[in-house]
């Protein structure tokens, strides 16, 4: 079935350590974002990519890189995890209208 | 410092009952508006949208009704089935194509 996949589902990481989240989709779609959601803040855009070689922040990028690897790949990356960082991480593409198209989200938990 | 704001963290109705729920945003510049619905463990997924430039948009169940005068959206949902019962998200654009989001609304309907 057409979608977005992440990997993975769940991540433990401690205090320091890196990682990075992948998504990819084969909706053929031009923009890919990275959302993560806290309760009571809803979801906040990380980081945004509006076509492949393209990459521009969002609302709170600090403390992670992305990479728009091709048209179908874009992966989030954490340099140095904290325990703010804590949150359940979503990737989602858009076409040409509004109606996003979200993974099933990466839980992770810093520790 | 939130655009888009969900004062009412959680609503629990009768099914076949009226859920309305609520959302007010800050921004005028916003142009498009939407509601995203998400059950637990999976990524949001789109419900239903309304341009600036109507105060009305059905779909079945679901009617989005726009009053830009006072920034205020609400999205009701007739007649309320236990399949309803999930995290709504509010959300706007600026013709960006970039969505802000709300802190979510958790619905629960009673049979």
């Amino acid at each position: 079935n057409a979608g977005v996949t992440q990997t993975p589902k769940f991540q433990v990481l401690k205090t320091g350590q890196s990682m990075t989240l992948q998504c990819a989709q084969d909706m053929n779609h031009n923009s890919m974002y990275w959302y993560r959601q806290d309760p009571g803040m809803g979801l906040r855009l990380i980081y945004y990519s509006a076509s492949e070689g393209t990459t521009d922040k969002g609302e709170v990028p600090n403390g992670y890189n992305v990479s728009r690897l091709n048209k179908r790949e874009f992966s989030l990356r954490l340099e140095s995890a904290a325990p703010s960082q804590t949150s359940v991480y979503f990737c989602a593409t858009s076409g040409l209208g509004y109606g996003y198209t979200f993974g099933s989200g990466t839980r992770l938990t810093v520790v | 410092d939130q655009q888009v704001k969900q004062n009412s963290p959680s609503l629990s109705v009768q099914e076949g009952r009226i859920s309305i729920l609520n959302c007010d945003y800050t921004n005028s510049m916003f142009d498009y508006f939407l509601w995203y619905k998400k059950y637990p463990a999976e990524g949001p997924t789109f419900l239903i949208s309304i341009s600036s430039i109507k105060d009305k948009n059905e779909d079945g169940r679901f009617t989005v009704f726009l009053n830009k005068s006072a920034k205020h959206l609400s999205l009701h949902i007739v007649p309320s089935q236990p399949g309803d019962s999930a995290v709504y998200f509010c959300a706007a654009s600026r013709n960006d194509y970039k969505l802000s989001f709300g802190a979510g609304t958790t619905v629960t309907v009673r049979a």
